[in-house]
C-alpha cells in the first residue's frame, strides 16, 4: 500500500534552515509528483511546492520563492524540503503529499504523517 | 490567486442529523474542487474530488455538489466519528488553495 513516511520533529532558531524528508513506498515513484504542504497551528493547509520525481522539475508558491528548495534523492528514494531564513511564522506541521492520479498534481490522496517544525529563540 | 471561503466556521449538530457545509471560490474553478476531513493530530484525508466524486473508502454519507464558485458538502446521519474540521480546496488554478475550514461538532 502507498505510504509516505516523514522525518521527525525539529526545533530551530530564527534565521536557521530546516530540512524535512519524506520516504514514499508502495508505488512507482517516477509516476507521481510529490508536493509539500504546511499547516500552521489552527490554520488552513498551505501548498508550498511540488517536485516531479520523474524529471526533477519543480514549481513553487511565490510566498516561498528564494528560500525554499525541494529535491529528490534518486539513490535513497527520498524527497527533501529545505526552508531557510526561518521565522516564528514558519512554525507549522509540514506534510509531503501525493496526488490521486498518475500524471496529475492534485488533489492529494496520500499524505505523510507530518513533521512539526518549531521556530523559537 | 483564488480566495476560498467557507461557512459556517463552526457547526454543532446532534447525532443522526445532517450537516451542510458551504465553500465559495472567488473565481470560477469549474468542478476542480476537493473536500478533506482533518481530525486532531492527523493529516487531512481526501473525501471528495471533482466536486462530488467520493475517494476510495469514503462512505456514501458524504456527498458533494456545486460548480464554478459555489460548492457544498453534505454529511448525513452524523456520528461522533464525523467530528472534525472540513476543508475545501480548489485545484483549477495555481496555486491550489484551501478554505479556512468548517469545524463540525457533535452535540
Amino acid at each position: 500500500q502507498v505510504q509516505l513516511v516523514q522525518s521527525g520533529a525539529e526545533v530551530k532558531k530564527p534565521g536557521a534552515s530546516v530540512k524535512v524528508s519524506c520516504k514514499p513506498s508502495g508505488y512507482t515513484f517516477s509516476d507521481f509528483p510529490i508536493s509539500w504542504v504546511r499547516q500552521a497551528p489552527g490554520q488552513r493547509p498551505e501548498w508550498m511546492a511540488w517536485i516531479d520525481v520523474g524529471n526533477g522539475n519543480t514549481k513553487f508558491s511565490e510566498r516561498f520563492q528564494g528560500r525554499l528548495s525541494v529535491t529528490w534523492d534518486t539513490s535513497a528514494n527520498l524527497a527533501h524540503m529545505t526552508l531557510s531564513s526561518l521565522g516564528s511564522e514558519d512554525t507549522a506541521v509540514y506534510y509531503c503529499a501525493r496526488p490521486l492520479y498518475r500524471g496529475s498534481y492534485l488533489p492529494f490522496q496520500y499524505w505523510g504523517q507530518g513533521s512539526l517544525v518549531t521556530v523559537s529563540s | 490567486e483564488i480566495v476560498m471561503t467557507q461557512s459556517p466556521a463552526t457547526l454543532s449538530v446532534s447525532p443522526g442529523e445532517r450537516a451542510t457545509l458551504s465553500c465559495r471560490a472567488s473565481q470560477n474553478v469549474r468542478s476542480n474542487l476537493a473536500w478533506y476531513q482533518q481530525k486532531p493530530g492527523q493529516a487531512p484525508r481526501l473525501l471528495l474530488y471533482i466536486s462530488s466524486t467520493r475517494a476510495a473508502g469514503v462512505p456514501a454519507k458524504f456527498s458533494g455538489s456545486g460548480s464554478e464558485t459555489e460548492f457544498s458538502l453534505t454529511i448525513s446521519s452524523l456520528q461522533s466519528e464525523d467530528s472534525a474540521v472540513y476543508f475545501c480546496q480548489q485545484y483549477n488554478n495555481w496555486p491550489p488553495g484551501f478554505g479556512p475550514g468548517t469545524k463540525v461538532e457533535i452535540k
